[in-house]
Order: structure tokens, then sequence, then C-alpha cells
């Protein structure tokens, strides 16, 4: 089956700076969603983005399907912003694969 | 105005019990899903089912058994739970026309069998 890995595993970040999540995957996916997981457990919808590339307020994201990966971009980070990133793909047959998820913390 | 709500949000219980988790979506979608989450964060989809109709059973002992009444519910009924079934149980719904696949998902249901 396919594949999806995330990097980095953790990243820790001073609030005000930039950083980009990575999610490769193995074959060709039909859609491609990224969530954020907020410290209380909530799975919120950030993108989905399964080619191109989409922009929301201080995130943005862009996946290359023939290059079988996406990107997550996060400017200007804040407290907020702390959680768990998981990037999600389908397959076909209503079956989703998660990555292992980007654990990030913000510093104030 | 939830779009995906899960009832209850916390179920502790003992080890050979019955328990039932429900889960409701308003969004008129017709997929809806069960995922489980381990304590290690891994989200792996157990069940999917489309107008009703079991699409995906992804490897889950039969304890684990999904029941879809319409489409608007998603069920999870699960016999004789062991220690190794705590984890947080999240139900989602998507679409299949507009943007197809994409997943809301509820606010998750952390079961802790003792």
């Amino acid at each position: 089956g396919i594949q999806v890995e995330q990097s980095p595993p953790d990243l820790i970040l001073q609030e005000g700076a930039n950083s980009t999540l990575r999610c490769n995957f193995s074959d060709s996916v039909n859609n491609l969603q990224w969530f954020h997981q907020n410290p209380w457990g909530q799975l919120i919808n950030l993108f989905y983005i399964p080619s191109g590339t989409k922009q929301n307020g201080r995130l943005s994201a862009t996946t290359v399907a023939t290059e079988r990966y996406s990107l997550l971009y996060i400017s200007s980070s804040q407290t907020t912003d702390s959680g768990v990133y998981f990037c999600a793909v389908e397959a076909g047959g209503f079956k989703t694969i998660f990555g292992a998820g980007t654990r990030l913390f913000v510093k104030a | 105005d939830t779009a995906v709500s899960q009832t209850p949000k916390y179920l502790v219980t003992q080890m050979g019990n019955d328990k039932s988790i429900k889960c409701e979506q308003n969004l008129g979608h017709d997929t809806m899903y069960w995922y489980k989450q381990d304590s290690k964060k891994f989200l792996k989809i157990m069940f999917s089912y489309n107008n009703k109709e079991l699409i995906i059973n992804e490897t889950v002992p039969n304890r684990f058994s999904p029941k879809s009444p319409d489409k608007a519910h998603l069920n999870l009924h699960i016999n004789s739970l062991e220690l190794g079934d705590s984890a947080v149980y999240f139900c989602a719904s998507s679409p299949i026309t507009g943007d197809p696949y994409e997943q809301y998902f509820g606010p998750g249901t952390r079961l802790t069998v003792t």
C-alpha cells in the first residue's frame, strides 16, 4: 500500500519564525489533505490540496503530484500553531492513509 | 450547528464490557468513517461507509461492529473490550461531489479500558 512519510518528526520554533513541513507519498493519490491537531485533540482541516498551491492567511500549501510530495508553509509562527500537523492521502476506494505527523512547538 | 458530533466525549469502562460510540453529521455528506488514534498519535482508518453501505473494513477485530442507520449516522459498537482498545476514536464524513473525499472530523471519543 501507499506509504506516507512526514518530516521533520519534531520541530521547535521561536514565535515569529517560518517553517516548512514536508509530506512524501509513494504512489499516485486522488487527494491530499493537511490537518492540524491542536493540544485539545481536535483535528482541524487546513487544506484540501491534491495538486497546486493554496494560501490561507499565514499558512500555504503546495502539492506536486507528479513528484509525490506536498509542502506546508507556516509563516510568522504563533504559539497557537503548536500541535501536530498531519498529511493524509486518499488512493482510491475511500481509504485514507495518514502520515505519522510533525509535532510542532512554538515558544513565546 | 456542530458539523460532525460524537457522543460520548469520554468513556471509561472495564475489560469485557460492551460499549457504543455514536456519530452524527449534519453536512449532508454521503460517506462516513471511523478512525483510531493510538497513544503515539498514529491515525488509522477502521471503517468507511458510503450511503449506508460498508466500503472499507481495515483488519479490525470483529468485536468492532459499525452500524449506519441512515446517511447522517455511523455508530461504533465494541464487544468484549480489551486493554488494547484504549485510544481516541474519531468519526469523519466527506462528500462525493464538489471536493470529494475532503474529510471533516468529529471531536473524538477518548476510550479508556481498565
